[in-house]
């Protein structure tokens, strides 16, 4: 069994300062973690992804999430917010070694705004 | 530039009437799925298909039906026998051999379905 939790629905922050998104996850499996971004009426695109690499992993437009086994945690960070940031973020768990999307499953999402 | 084209964007149906989205993809993927949003919710999965000729239920197939008599496409019917057909509805797909750890899944730009 698999879930994620994503602890702040919103999250406003000022243009500059930086963004911590929230997200623990529990898997009985080793899992893969992934980080997706999904602008008003648009489909979703993968930030980041975690496959028990490095377990700092740095994505697109600056974001970086470190996965902490021991706290079961998956925070999406970015040192300098920017106005294009402003959007829903996915938090998304999978088993590993599965090739399938159909075991994915998604955090309810944050919504990230970003203020002058 | 490959990627994955839903129509139409918006779509306004009468209750008791069924509706196909189309889902296209040039990407040359193996697999193919149906996901259901709806504010405040993660994306919840109403079918895939990892193949052509072959499709699966998701956790929320009830009031739905898809065919994959192609690679590229993928259409989604909302039969009148959805209660609450409502919704943002995303296509996207997935290039993984079965036995990988899980890759990206590349999304279309989703059809805003509303039930009037």
């Amino acid at each position: 069994a698999q879930s994620v939790t994503q602890l702040d629905s919103h999250v406003s922050v000022s243009e500059g300062t930086p963004v911590l998104l929230r997200c623990n996850y529990s898997s009985s499996y080793s899992p893969s973690l992934f980080w997706y971004v999904q602008h008003p009426n648009k489909g979703l695109q993968l930030l980041l992804k975690y496959t028990s690499a490095a377990t700092l992993v740095k994505g697109i437009n600056g974001f970086e999430a470190e996965f902490k086994k021991s706290e079961t945690s998956f925070h999406l960070t970015k040192p300098s917010a920017h106005m294009s940031d402003a959007a829903e973020y996915f938090c998304v768990v999978s088993p590993s070694y599965t090739g399938t999307a159909s075991k994915l499953t998604f955090g309810t999402g944050t919504r990230l705004q970003v203020t002058l | 530039d490959g990627g994955i084209t839903q129509s139409p964007k918006y779509l306004f149906r009468k209750e008791g009437q069924n509706v196909t989205l189309s889902c296209e993809q040039n990407l040359n993927h193996d697999a193919m799925y149906w996901y259901r949003q709806d504010p405040g919710q993660g994306l919840r999965l109403i079918y895939y298909s990892q193949i052509v000729n072959d499709f699966q239920k998701g956790d929320i197939a009830e009031g739905y039906s898809v065919s994959r008599e192609k690679k590229e496409s993928f259409p989604l019917t909302v039969t009148s026998a959805q209660k609450n057909p409502t919704a943002f509805y995303l296509c996207a797909s997935i290039q993984t051999p079965r036995k990988a750890r899980t890759g990206e899944l590349f999304f279309g730009e989703g059809s805003r379905l509303t039930v009037l």
